[in-house]
């Protein structure tokens, strides 16, 4: 079955340092991956989607994800942390590709930044 | 262009109540998607719809109905509400054959006492 894995729950950085969250999925075959963003009593919001061209993908709001297949993870970074990005992040996965496919989350992970 | 649009955004019911979730997407996109996100559980697949017409269950489809009435709208139906259906349910919607992402709605809050 699909999964996806995103390690830890929480993470809490200062303003202006790295963000890192990580994500790996379970498939020999690569999926589609996502990185959605969810603000407080919001829905969610598509940040990137990797469908196979680049595998660095750049994102909105300054992030991106860098897929890579031999360690089957596609981690989100940003460089420089803002207060603003202070949201619940989850990484997913759809396969099989195209018609019937579905997505699966991870179970999210919440970014604390620090001032 | 709303997108994907839910109603209502909060609901109390009583044990054993029933309720229908609606849900409708202006996006012409042919599969929709109904899921619960509970704390520390990310989202779960309840029911999804790869096209008009059709319907497959997905994780935890107990307690769950649902009905593609037409290409916009899919509706989530609870016949008699529990307690651990309390949840924030998202309807999504996107096109099945194309690598897109998946476009949510703003959830409802359900509480069942």
């Amino acid at each position: 079955a699909q999964s996806v894995t995103q390690l830890g729950s929480h993470v809490s950085v200062s303003e202006g340092a790295l963000v890192l969250l990580r994500c790996n999925y379970s498939s020999s075959v690569p999926p589609y991956l996502f990185w959605y963003v969810q603000y407080p009593n919001q829905g969610l919001q598509l940040l990137l989607k990797y469908t196979s061209a680049a595998t660095l993908v750049k994102g909105i709001n300054g992030f991106e994800a860098e897929f890579k297949k031999s360690e089957t993870s596609f981690h989100l970074t940003k460089p420089s942390a803002h207060m603003s990005d202070a949201a619940e992040y989850f990484c997913a996965v759809r396969y099989p590709r195209g018609a019937n496919s579905k997505l699966t989350f991870g179970k999210g992970i919440t970014l604390s930044v620090r001032p | 262009n709303a997108g994907v649009t839910q109603t209502p955004k909060f609901q109390v019911l009583k044990t054993g109540q029933s309720m229908t979730l609606q849900c409708a997407q202006d996006m012409n996109h042919n599969s929709m998607y109904w899921y619960r996100q509970d704390p520390g559980m990310g989202l779960r697949l309840i029911y999804y719809s790869a096209s008009e017409g059709t319907t497959d269950k997905g994780e935890v489809p107990n307690g769950y109905n649902v009905s593609r009435l037409n290409k916009r709208e899919f509706s989530l139906r609870l016949e008699s509400a529990a307690p651990s259906q309390t949840s924030v349910y998202f309807c999504a919607s996107s096109e099945s054959t194309s690598p897109t992402g998946v476009f949510f709605g703003p959830g409802t809050r359900l509480t069942v006492l």
